[in-house]
């Protein structure tokens, strides 16, 4: 079965040094979003691509993330420095877009667990 | 904006009860998107069911349930005989609709089920 690859699953960084997460989406699937869940919250949208284009990086805090997509298939977020607010579930997500129907269910993978030191 | 709540946090019950989790959204949006997640232990969101805002049919599928009531801008989920492997923090999300592109997923604070013996 199909399913959204992120790697690593956990990560021990300490304040200030750079991080970054990789996530390979379901093959075909255009749509790809990064989200952040805090513990005990629910996850919530940092930044979405359409293929290789950012469609929504609204609640991306630019001065320290970045995300990058080049091909429109695997996808790079990274955070410069890192801050222990940072600690957090990383979870990259994926759907299929078909024509007409733009809010296909997302899947996603099983996250990156960061705990910043 | 849109908003999903959650009220309740966390449920206990004894395997075999039956358990409703409860789920009401804020949209104003007349074409939208209702999800529910499941999350255990492992931390990989499972999806479980997708509505459209003009599909107010009930769905069920095996134990699991679903009342979608636009009146009272409700969307929730049953589980009939719960058993231990429900235990999981269940999400509920909402996205919009006809926007162009996919839309990302506005979630719940989650509602955590304990199951028991």
């Amino acid at each position: 079965e199909a399913e959204v690859a992120q790697s690593p699953r956990y990560k021990i960084t300490e304040k200030s040094q750079a991080v970054a997460f990789w996530c390979d989406p379901i093959s075909g699937h255009a749509t790809l979003y990064w989200y952040r869940q805090i513990l005990g919250q629910g996850p919530e949208l940092l930044v979405q691509f359409q293929d290789e284009s950012v469609v929504d990086d609204s609640q991306l805090p630019k001065d320290r993330f970045s995300a990058e997509r080049l091909k429109g298939v695997d996808s790079t977020l990274k955070i410069q420095p890192a801050e222990l607010g940072d600690s957090a579930m990383y979870l990259c997500a994926s759907s299929l877009v078909r024509l007409g129907d733009m809010n296909t269910e997302a899947f996603f993978g099983q996250g990156t667990r960061l705990t910043v030191v | 904006a849109q908003k999903v709540t959650q009220a309740q946090t966390e449920i206990s019950v004894v395997e075999k009860e039956d358990v409703t989790l409860d789920c009401v959204y804020e949209t104003r949006d007349t074409t939208y998107y209702l999800f529910w997640y499941k999350q255990p232990p492992s931390g990989e969101l499972v999806f479980l069911i997708r509505r459209n805002s003009f599909d107010e049919q009930n769905e069920i599928s095996g134990r699991y349930s679903w009342n979608f009531q636009k009146s009272t801008s409700s969307f929730n989920f049953t589980i009939t005989a719960s058993q231990v492997v429900d235990s999981a923090v269940y999400f509920c999300a909402l996205s919009e609709g006809n926007t162009g592109t996919a839309s990302k997923l506005t979630f719940g604070t989650g509602t955590r089920l304990q199951v028991t013996l």
